[in-house]
């Protein structure tokens, strides 16, 4: 069946451009995750939607960083006035099951193939 | 400090050799412990689980150290395609399933 998808694969900005970078979860996923990975680095928690609900933006750097997931399916991160620190890989994940409360869920994540971001 | 610790290597392993190496994490809170592989411009994938007792899966095995707070992976009779980079994760309580990646240990099979 279809995986994570993402778009799109590549992003070239110019600083102080505004960007918007989309993930299509899997079909019935109700967890979303978005990570950020530079380059030599683990990915970086960002950001947790549990269907359309924003439950932890504890990982974005900074208010620049956006996401949303309106109708708890597709989700889009945004990035106003990028800067040259932002240039990364732009992971999503989605996950089947919901988490009640804030305990960790067991269920596997599913990555998508990443956004990479290059800021000039 | 980072959560999640990793010796980057690279590991260069002769095909059919033996591998292993370890990862240290930070939170003794942490209930979950993975070991996934990403290849060269590519997404992480699951390569398995690790449980408290020790897995083992083909020619992967994995074991974990709650005393001391590490991980380890142990790859037999290495393939070519078992050249990636390796990620330790961790997953804690009450974070809403979010996992915490160590920076990776590049393996390289050579013929």
């Amino acid at each position: 069946g279809a995986g994570v998808s993402q778009s799109p694969r590549y992003k070239v900005a110019k600083r102080g451009q505004d960007v918007a970078l989309r993930c299509d979860p899997i079909s019935g996923h109700v967890s979303l995750f978005w990570y950020q990975q530079a380059l030599g680095q683990g990915p970086e928690f960002l950001t947790y939607f549990q269907n359309e609900a924003q439950l932890d933006k504890s990982g974005l750097p900074s208010d620049r960083f956006f996401a949303e997931r309106p109708e708890g399916s597709v989700s889009t991160l945004k990035i106003q006035r990028t800067q040259q620190e932002d240039s990364a890989v732009y992971l999503c994940a989605s996950s089947l099951k919901g988490v009640a409360g804030a305990r960790s869920s067991t269920d596997t994540q599913y990555f998508g193939p990443g956004t990479r971001l290059t800021v000039l | 400090r980072k959560e999640v610790e990793q010796d980057p290597g690279p590991f260069n392993v002769p095909e059919g050799a033996t591998v292993a190496f370890n990862c240290t994490y930070s939170n003794s809170a942490s209930q979950s412990f993975f070991w996934y592989r990403q290849d060269c411009r590519k997404e992480p994938k699951l390569l398995m689980s690790v449980y408290s007792s020790g897995n083992e899966d083909g020619r992967f095995t994995a074991q974990l150290n709650r005393a001391s707070q590490y991980i380890s992976l142990l790859i037999r009779d290495s393939k070519l395609s078992d050249s990636a980079t390796y990620l330790c994760v961790v997953r804690e309580g009450d974070s809403w399933g979010k996992l915490q990646f160590g920076a990776g240990t590049q393996v390289v099979v050579t013929p």
